[in-house]
C-alpha cells in the first residue's frame, strides 16, 4: 500500500499569514494526489486535485504543488474561514489513503 | 449541485451490524463511483471502499472482510454494512463521489455511530 505521511500535525498561525503543509508519499503517485478541508459537521470540501489542480469555486488563496513523492499545500493570506483540519489523499492505486491532517488553528 | 446525505443509526451494539444508507440528489448515481469514508474520534480519515453505479466494488483491506457497499440505482442511493462492529468503529461516516472514479469531488455531511452497549 502507498502510505502518505503529512506534516504538520498542527499549525499555529494568524490572519493573514502564509501556511505550508507538506505529504509524503511512500512511492512515486505521479500527481495523483488530492487535498481537503475538514470542519466538524460540515461536509469536506475538495479544495486541490491532481496535485496543483484548482477545484471550482476555491479561492485562489490555496494553491498545490508537487510531483512523484512530495507535494504541498499554501495558504496564501490565511483568511479565519480558513481555520479548520487539512488532509492530503492519493488515488493512484488501491487502498487510497489519507495523510494524518493538519489542524491549522489561531495562534 | 450533487447532494449527498446519510441516514442510519447513531448506536449499534458490539458484535453487531453498522448499516448506513446514502441518498443521493441533484444528480444520478448511474455513470460514477461512489465511496464510504470514516473519521474515528481524534483519528484521521480512512476510506472503506467505493461502489461503481453498476455494482462492481473496491474495498480497503484493513476491512474488507467485515465490509458490504451494495448501490440501488432505482432509488439513487448506495449502503454500507459492517459487521461484527467493536468501540474502534466508532466513527463519523461519509459518504461521498468519486468523479471518474478518483478523487472525493462532493461529500454528505457525515453521520456520528457510536458503538456502545
Amino acid at each position: 500500500d502507498v502510505q502518505v505521511t503529512q506534516s504538520p500535525s498542527t499549525l499555529s498561525a494568524s490572519v493573514g499569514n502564509t501556511v505550508t503543509i507538506t505529504c509524503r508519499a511512500s512511492q512515486s503517485i505521479v500527481d495523483w494526489l488530492a487535498w481537503y478541508q475538514v470542519k466538524p459537521g460540515k461536509a469536506p470540501k475538495l479544495l486541490i486535485y491532481r496535485a496543483s489542480s484548482l477545484e471550482s469555486g476555491v479561492p485562489s488563496r490555496f494553491s498545490g504543488s508537487g510531483s512523484g513523492t512530495e507535494f504541498t499545500l499554501t495558504i496564501s493570506s490565511l483568511q479565519p474561514d480558513d481555520f479548520a483540519t487539512y488532509y492530503c489523499q492519493h488515488y493512484y492505486n488501491y487502498p487510497w489513503t489519507f495523510g494524518q491532517g493538519t489542524k491549522v488553528e489561531f495562534k | 449541485q450533487v447532494q449527498l446525505q446519510e441516514s442510519g443509526p447513531g448506536l449499534v451494539k458490539p458484535s453487531e451490524i453498522l448499516s448506513l444508507t446514502c441518498s443521493v440528489s441533484g444528480g444520478s448515481i448511474s455513470g460514477q463511483y461512489w465511496s464510504w469514508i470514516r473519521l474515528p474520534p481524534g483519528k484521521g480519515l480512512e476510506w472503506i471502499g467505493n461502489i461503481y453505479y453498476s455494482g462492481s466494488t473496491n474495498y480497503n483491506p484493513s476491512l474488507k472482510s467485515r465490509v458490504t457497499i451494495s448501490v440501488d440505482t432505482s432509488k439513487n442511493q448506495f449502503s454500507l454494512k459492517l459487521s461484527s462492529v467493536t468501540a474502534a468503529d466508532t466513527a463519523v461516516y461519509y459518504c461521498a463521489r468519486n468523479l471518474n472514479g478518483y478523487y472525493f469531488d462532493y461529500w454528505g455531511q457525515g453521520t456520528l455511530v457510536t458503538v456502545s452497549s
